[in-house]
């Protein structure tokens, strides 16, 4: 069965940093494209970053390029999401996803977390 | 960047009835559209890729159809559990933007 399970949400001032965690099981993670969706409260999907299943190809939303970095290490079936410089319209709940192969493209996610929930306020 | 739009945005419907919702590309796209349902407080869940391709354990009153510009996704009979809230996302071109969403609830 497909897990993933982020975590490293939490509070954090404007300006502040924070790293995301998405920890998956159940399928070979190397083989696979991973990305980040976030969901502002009351709102809807935002795409924000992707990278491919050996991590050498990485994309961003204009909106995050510059300050957020994705990044993975599949020794430990692990994704990250590095937030710098974060804004107070950065506050969201943000989701870690599969794709269905190792390139980042086809772009739909077929498996994803529940969430951590990452609120900037001064 | 390829802007998603849907309609309606909302939409109140009953138990057994047929529930259309469109997404429009600002360009086009090919096939390269999926669907995602989404209930309150949960992960969203792929229902359809590549326009009209039903994700494995999806039921199948839930239909896509559609290319290049115009997409349609179609609950056949709406069932409790279907009301929820529903986006589009384009494959196409990166960055992969959603459409705004379409929820659908009781009338």
């Amino acid at each position: 069965e497909v897990q993933l399970l982020e975590s490293g949400g939490g509070l954090v001032h404007p300006g502040g940093s924070l790293r995301l965690s998405c920890a998956a099981s159940g399928f070979i993670f190397s083989n696979y494209a991973m990305s980040w969706v976030r969901q502002a409260p009351g709102k809807g999907l935002e795409w924000v970053s992707a990278i491919s299943g050996s991590g050498g190809s990485t994309y961003y939303a204009d909106s995050v390029k510059g300050r957020l970095t994705i990044s993975r290490d599949n020794s430990k079936r692990t994704v990250y999401l590095q937030m710098h410089s974060l804004r107070a319209d950065d506050t969201a709940v943000y989701y870690c996803a599969k794709h269905p192969s190792i390139t980042v493209t086809p772009a739909y996610l077929d498996y994803w977390g529940q969430g951590t929930l990452v609120t900037v306020t001064s | 960047d390829i802007q998603l739009t849907q309609s309606p945005s909302f939409l109140s419907a009953s138990v057994g009835d047929r529930v259309t919702i469109t997404c429009r590309a600002s360009q086009g796209i090919n096939s390269y559209l999926a669907w995602y349902q989404q209930k309150p407080g949960k992960a969203p869940e792929l229902l359809i890729f590549g326009a009209s391709t039903l994700q494995s354990g999806v039921p199948s009153r839930f239909s896509g159809s559609g290319s290049g510009t115009e997409f349609t996704l179609t609950i056949s009979s709406l069932q409790p559990e279907d009301f929820a809230a529903y986006y589009c996302q384009q494959l196409d071109t990166y960055p992969f933007t959603f459409g705004p969403g379409t929820k659908v609830d009781v009338k």
